[in-house]
């Protein structure tokens, strides 16, 4: 059984779609986040999800937008994507606001061309 | 700002042990270490964490300096599935919510 689940691993699209990427954690964690590793390699966060509030938004252009219509499942949803948008989106949770360490997904690889 | 220097690459021979330094001299006393890795292709792992005791779980050591400016992640036996970024994160506990990371270690385990 996959922790942390993201779908799709891949996703090619074009500049100006609409996109989403879901996430689901069987984990039974209360927080769940979003990550951005660029090119460069360097990760960041985007948001942070506590029980289906939002906690932290990180300077992401509001494009982006993530929606948890449950305690396990964090979507993240892309407006008029960018071709500075690719990058691999990690997802992630946490029990206890990460006390304990996270357990991410496996990534998802948005090419915009 | 990640708060921690790292050297930016290591290599380890196979069944030898991997000890990967941190340095974050700035660290307060509320603030945590953490360590994570990345496997290529995979999302990051934690692997442990301190205060200022050192920990042991059944994936690596850590080793905080008393005076806590400086650790050591050990890996006592490394193998070829070790060879990932290393992540030292310097944290308050209060904030493990918005984990920052930084370049990291590239360690290369070789045969």
């Amino acid at each position: 059984d996959t922790a942390v689940s993201q779908t799709p691993k891949y996703l090619v699209t074009q500049m100006g779609n609409d996109k989403s990427i879901k996430c689901e954690q069987n984990l039974g964690h209360d927080t769940m986040y979003w990550y951005k590793q660029d090119s460069k390699k360097f990760l960041k966060i985007m948001f942070s999800y506590n029980n289906k509030e939002l906690i932290i938004n990180e300077t992401v252009p509001n494009r982006f937008s993530p929606k948890s219509p449950d305690k396990a499942h964090l979507n993240l949803h892309i407006n008029s994507l960018e071709l500075g948008d690719s990058a691999v989106y990690f997802c992630a949770s946490s029990q206890d606001s990460g006390v304990y360490g996270y357990t991410f997904g496996s990534g998802t690889r948005l090419t915009v061309v | 700002d990640a708060k921690t220097t790292q050297p930016p690459s290591m290599d380890c021979a196979e069944g030898r042990a991997a000890n990967l330094p941190c340095n974050h001299s700035t660290i307060s006393g509320n603030e945590y270490v953490y360590w994570y890795r990345q496997i290529h292709s995979q999302g990051p792992q934690y692997i442990i964490h301190g205060l200022k005791n050192n920990e042991t779980n059944e994936m690596a050591s850590l080793i905080i300096t008393e005076d806590r400016k400086s650790s050591t992640l050990i890996l006592p036996h490394a193998t070829l599935r070790d060879t990932a970024v290393y992540y030292c994160i310097v944290i308050f506990l209060g904030n493990t919510d918005k984990l920052i990371f930084g370049t990291g270690t590239r360690l290369q385990v070789f045969p």
